[in-house]
């Protein structure tokens, strides 16, 4: 089975400050995602990447950068979180095109910025 | 640019009862579909996709769906609900050459005893 994994389940941070979301996964997975979750605002894109150092902008990538260094590795950084950046986050994987591929999500993790 | 609409934000079936989830998407050719269900606090589970081939899908936990293509549509059923189904439930399309799904807003399945 694949596994994604977020470095944390909840985490709680102040205004200003930079925060590192970590998503690893453990299917050499070409693609890897990051969501954001927000009640009746279902997923909406962030940013995602298709290979190594590469990414693109989602639907909503203002205020958030990514990392991908390595293959299995992708990072979400909040330059300097604000309070509307509290939200659920999820992270994905998946191989091929992307488009006909299902995608592998981790449990998340809910983001608290006072 | 195709989009995914799940007209009913929340839905409240009976324990035992028949369930119809709907999903209505638009792009202009045969889509990649997916359902995916998400219990509280944890990430999207696959229930089923389509690719191509026969229209009506089974997948986990009893769950099917059918494709309609003149009514450009994805719902999802289940004959007899139980309580562990709920959770949100989510529709999602892929593009023939684009590298992303898109997702719906979600339905959120509350059962009753």
């Amino acid at each position: 089975d694949v596994k994604v994994t977020q470095s944390s389940r909840y985490l709680v941070k102040r205004t200003g400050e930079k925060v590192f979301l970590e998503c690893v996964q453990d299917m050499d997975h070409e693609n890897m995602f990051w969501y954001r979750q927000d009640p009746g605002l279902g997923l909406r894109l962030i940013y995602f990447s298709y290979d190594v150092k590469m990414k693109e902008k989602g639907d909503i990538p203002e205020g958030y950068s990514v990392s991908r260094e390595k293959k299995e590795r992708f990072s979400l950084i909040l330059e300097s979180a604000s309070t509307n950046q509290t939200s659920m986050y999820l992270c994905a994987s998946s191989g091929g095109d992307g488009y006909n591929q299902p995608q592998h999500f981790g449990d998340g993790t809910r983001l608290s910025i006072l | 640019a195709q989009s995914v609409t799940q007209p009913d934000i929340h839905i409240t079936v009976s324990e035992g009862a028949s369930l119809e989830l709907r999903c209505n998407y638009s792009y202009g050719a045969t889509p990649y579909l997916f359902w995916y269900v998400q219990s509280p606090g944890q990430g999207l589970q696959l229930l089923l996709k389509y690719f191509s081939g026969d229209t009506l899908v089974q997948g986990i936990k009893g769950f099917e769906a059918e494709f309609k293509r003149s009514q450009s549509s994805f719902n999802l059923r289940k004959p007899s609900v139980h309580w562990s189904d709920a959770a949100e439930y989510f529709c999602a399309v892929g593009k023939v050459g684009g590298n992303k799904l898109v997702f719906g807003a979600g339905t959120i399945l509350r059962v009753k005893s």
